[in-house]
């Protein structure tokens, strides 16, 4: 089964850099995948990561250790609208389950002016 | 303009009533999945569809049920026998592509719909 982890709540002030760290346990890893959820709304693609390192897209990057089962999303310069869920999600490779994606239960960053 | 589709926004229906989702792509894809959501939780699989005519099961499909006839359709039926269906109601499709560990998969969600279950 697939075992992901990121804790529930954080909080950051504007302009302030925060990360948001997600750990795994799963068999036949694919790649992960970072997603940006506001309340009420359908989760957006945020960053994708199959090879061990640091992505960078703008303000946001994001980092894999396969090797540790672990990734990170890093919001740099945040702003008010920053404020949602942050969900990690863990892409399997495995015959039937091919294309599945595992979430997280999601982070809620809340950013304080 | 390529999306999802998800109607209604917001729907209510009595306790003991069948009701379906709807949910409409025109981006091409192959897999659609269908998900929940509940406060404080993450997303939970209840069914995905990797090709037309056929679908599979995810983590929590009982009292639900799916049909891909079309394969820019996946249509979902929350069934009486659905204990708690009040939840939010998340649609998302995705283009496989590669294969094994070479597998790309983003999925690109709906609007999603709010059922509420009076």
């Amino acid at each position: 089964g697939q075992n992901i982890d990121q804790p529930t709540e954080m909080t950051a002030t504007e302009g302030a850099i925060v990360q948001i760290n997600c750990t795994y346990q799963t068999s036949g890893f694919n790649g992960l995948f970072w997603y940006q959820q506001h309340a009420g709304e359908a989760p957006t693609f945020l960053s994708y990561n199959v090879l061990d390192g640091l992505e960078e897209k703008g303000r946001f990057s994001s980092f894999l250790s396969r090797s540790k089962g672990y990734s990170y999303l890093l919001l740099k310069e945040l702003q008010m609208k920053d404020s949602a869920s942050y969900l990690c999600a863990v892409s399997h490779d495995r015959g039937s389950t091919l294309g599945r994606l595992y979430f997280g239960r999601g982070t809620q960053l809340t950013v304080w002016p | 303009d390529g999306g999802i589709t998800q109607s209604p926004k917001y729907l209510f229906r009595k306790e003991g009533q069948n009701v379906t989702l709807s949910c409409e792509q025109n981006l091409n894809h192959d897999a659609m999945y269908w998900y929940r959501q509940d406060p404080g939780q993450g997303l939970r699989l209840i069914y995905y569809s990797q090709i037309v005519n056929d679908f599979q099961k995810g983590d929590i499909a009982e009292g639900y049920s799916v049909s891909r006839e079309k394969k820019e359709s996946f249509p979902l039926t929350v069934t009486s026998a659905q204990k708690n269906p009040t939840a939010f109601y998340l649609c998302a499709s995705s283009i496989i592509v590669g294969g094994g560990s070479r597998t790309y998969n983003e999925q690109f969600f709906g609007p999603g719909t709010r059922l509420t279950v009076l």
